[in-house]
Order: structure tokens, then sequence, then C-alpha cells
């Protein structure tokens, strides 16, 4: 059964860059066929897809948060991680990490439990 | 960019009900369109994938329809844990989510 876990720093301070890694266990990360996204969730709020990254490394990000976002992948560690830089309040929100399948077309099957980042100073 | 637009917003409805949540592309996404639902404190689960596939686990209750920019999600009965927010994804052009449907209980 395929587990990804969300860890990271839960604050950060303002202008400061947001780092967030998902663990991928029971599968591995380079398997063809997926790509590894990541989604976050303001408090109260709805769902927000901030980008992903294929097998091959190739990345797509939400063009509304392009600028600041690095999505990565560590083969080794079986993990990919994520970089979203010149926080605001506005990037507070709980994390998600998913595994995006991408046959017959593309859903999001597995999800990592959550970890929230708080933005203030 | 695509736009996903969930009507309604939140809906109230009692068990044994049927209910039905309707979702709008703002292009044409043939059938890549998918179904979430999320409880409070949880991460969202997959109910139906490519518009109208249920998922391995998912009560046959749930089901969805739909192709292009019209989609529904229909609900024959609803059961005490159903009562949840509820998300469409497209997966057409990057991904993007619907601003999610808020089912409560009457």
């Amino acid at each position: 059964q395929l587990q990804l876990q969300e860890s990271g720093s839960g604050l950060v301070k303002p202008s400061q860059t947001l780092s967030l890694t998902c663990a991928v266990s029971g599968g591995s990360i380079s398997s063809g066929g997926y790509s590894w996204s990541w989604i976050r969730q303001p408090p109260g709020k709805g769902l927000e897809w901030i980008g992903y990254i294929y097998h091959s490394g190739s990345t797509y990000y939400n063009p509304s948060l392009k600028s600041r976002v690095t999505i990565s992948v560590d083969r080794s560690k079986n993990q990919f991680s994520l970089k979203l830089s010149s926080v605001t309040a506005a990037d507070t929100a709980v994390y998600y990490c998913a595994r995006d399948r991408g046959d017959p077309t593309p859903y999001f099957d597995y999800w990592g439990q959550g970890t929230l980042v708080t933005v203030s100073s | 960019d695509i736009q996903m637009t969930q009507s309604p917003s939140s809906l109230s409805a009692s068990v044994g009900d049927r209910v039905t949540i309707t979702c709008r592309a703002s292009q044409s996404i043939s059938s890549y369109l998918n179904w979430y639902q999320q409880k409070p404190g949880k991460a969202p689960k997959l109910l139906i994938y490519a518009a109208s596939s249920l998922q391995s686990g998912v009560p046959s209750r749930f089901s969805g329809s739909g192709s292009g920019t019209d989609f529904t999600l229909t609900i024959s009965s609803l059961q005490p844990e159903d009562f949840a927010t509820y998300y469409c994804q497209q997966s057409y052009s990057i991904r993007a989510f619907g601003q999610g449907t808020k089912l409560e209980i009457k």
C-alpha cells in the first residue's frame, strides 16, 4: 500500500522560503506513468493545485504561483520536495502531497495526511 | 487556464435523499474530470475518475456523468457518512479544482 508523508517547517516568517518534503513508501517514485503533486488548502477554503513533477523530472506549475515555486525529486531517498519563496500570510495553508496516476486519465489516487504551514513573524 | 465552477456551493439534504452536484468547465475537457470527497481534518478521497468511473472501494450510490464542459456527481441515497465537502477537478490541462460543495444535514 502506497503511503505519502509530508514533513517540514510548520512556521515560516514572511518573505522567507517554505520548504516541504513528501516521503513515498510502498512504491517507487521513479515508476513510469505517475507524477507527484503538491496541493494546498488555506484554512476554511478550497483546494489549490500548486504543481507536479513527472517521474522523468519534468515539472509543471500553477501559473498563479509559477514564479515562486520549485518542485524537485530525490530518487535516492524516494521523496519529492516543494519550495515556495517570498511567502506571505496568504500562503498559510495545509499542504498535501499526492500521487497523480495517469491512466486512463490523470487523477490523484493517493494523498498524504497534510501538514499545516503558518506564515507569521 | 481552465476554470472549474461547481454548483451549488452548499446544499442541505436528508438521509435517503438523492443529491446532484454540478461542475462546469470554462472550456471542453473531454472526460478529464474527477470527483473527491473531503471530511474535516482529512485529506480528500477520490470517488470518481474519468468523469464516470467509480474508484475501487467507493459505494455504488456514487455516480458521475458528463463530458465536454458539464458534469454531475450524483449520490442516489444519502447516508450519514456522506455529509462532507465535494470537489471536482480537471486534469485536461495541468490541474485545477472547483471551489467545492458543502453537503450538510437538513
